[in-house]
C-alpha cells in the first residue's frame, strides 16, 4: 500500500481559510466514502477531526469540513485560528481491513 | 472519558522481541474494534494492525505481516502487540486506537503511545 499523497506544507493567515489535499487511488479513496481526518499538534497524540469524507465527531468545530471528488479528498479550515497549526493527516480505508495515511501536511499560521 | 494507556516501549536490539500493552477505560472495550498505529521519528503516521472486536479476526500492514501478532483480552479491558524479529526500520511511537459507535472505518480515541526504539 503506498501512502496517499498530501503537500508537505501549507500556510494561511487568521481569519482565512486553507484547503489541504489528499490524492490517493480508485483501491482507496476513490474507491470507499471512508476517508477520515486527523491533527495532531508536536508531541500529542493524533485527533480525529473528519471522518466518512465529511462527518465531524462531536466536539469538532463546524470551521472544519471535508469533501471527496474521484481519487482526491480535501479539507478546508475557515476561519483560522493560531491553535489550528498542526500537522494534518488524511487517511483512507483501502479495502481487506487495510487503512493508509498520507504523508501529513503541516499548516502553519502567519 | 475514554482513556487508552500504552505501556511496554523501550529500546530492545535487532531481532529482539517486545510486546506493547494498551489498557481501555470509559467504553465498552469488547464491543469496540482496535487498532495500532505507528509513527516513526519526525515521519508520519502509518497503520499497523487491527482486531475485531472479540478477537477472531486480525489484519496488518505488509511491512509486519509474520512478526507482529495483535491480540486482545476483552476481561481485562486491554490490547496487545506482540513485535518478534525487530528491524531498525520498527522504531517508532506505537499508538492504540479505537473506533467508534457510529463507525468502523476511523480512529475515534487515541492513546497517548509508547516508544520502540529498536538499536543495537
Amino acid at each position: 500500500q503506498s501512502a496517499l499523497t498530501q503537500s508537505p506544507s501549507v500556510s494561511g493567515s487568521p481569519g482565512q481559510s486553507v484547503t489541504i489535499s489528499c490524492t490517493g487511488t480508485s483501491n482507496d479513496v476513490g474507491g470507499y466514502n471512508y476517508v477520515s481526518w486527523y491533527r495532531q499538534h508536536p508531541g500529542k497524540a493524533p485527533k480525529l477531526i473528519i471522518y466518512d469524507v465529511n462527518k465531524r465527531p462531536s466536539g469538532v468545530p463546524d470551521r472544519f469540513s471535508g469533501s471527496k471528488s474521484g481519487s482526491t479528498a480535501s479539507l478546508t479550515i475557515s476561519g483560522l485560528q493560531t491553535e489550528d497549526e498542526a500537522d494534518y493527516y488524511c487517511c483512507s480505508y483501502a479495502g481487506n481491513y487495510n487503512w493508509v495515511f498520507g504523508g501529513g501536511t503541516k499548516l502553519t499560521v502567519l | 472519558e475514554v482513556q487508552l494507556v500504552e505501556s511496554g516501549g523501550g529500546l530492545v536490539q535487532p531481532g529482539g522481541s517486545l510486546r506493547l500493552s494498551c489498557a481501555a477505560s470509559g467504553l465498552t472495550f469488547r464491543t469496540y474494534w482496535m487498532f495500532w498505529v505507528r509513527q516513526g521519528p519526525g515521519e508520519g503516521l502509518v497503520w499497523v494492525a487491527r482486531i475485531d472486536s472479540d478477537g477472531s479476526s486480525t489484519n496488518y500492514a505488509d511491512s509486519v505481516k509474520g512478526r507482529f501478532t495483535v491480540s486482545r483480552d476483552n476481561a481485562k479491558n486491554t490490547l496487545y502487540l506482540q513485535m518478534n524479529n525487530l528491524r531498525g526500520e520498527d522504531t517508532a511511537t506505537y499508538y492504540c486506537a479505537s473506533d467508534d459507535s457510529t463507525g468502523w472505518s476511523f480512529f475515534r480515541h487515541w492513546g497517548q503511545g509508547t516508544l520502540v526504539t529498536v538499536s543495537p
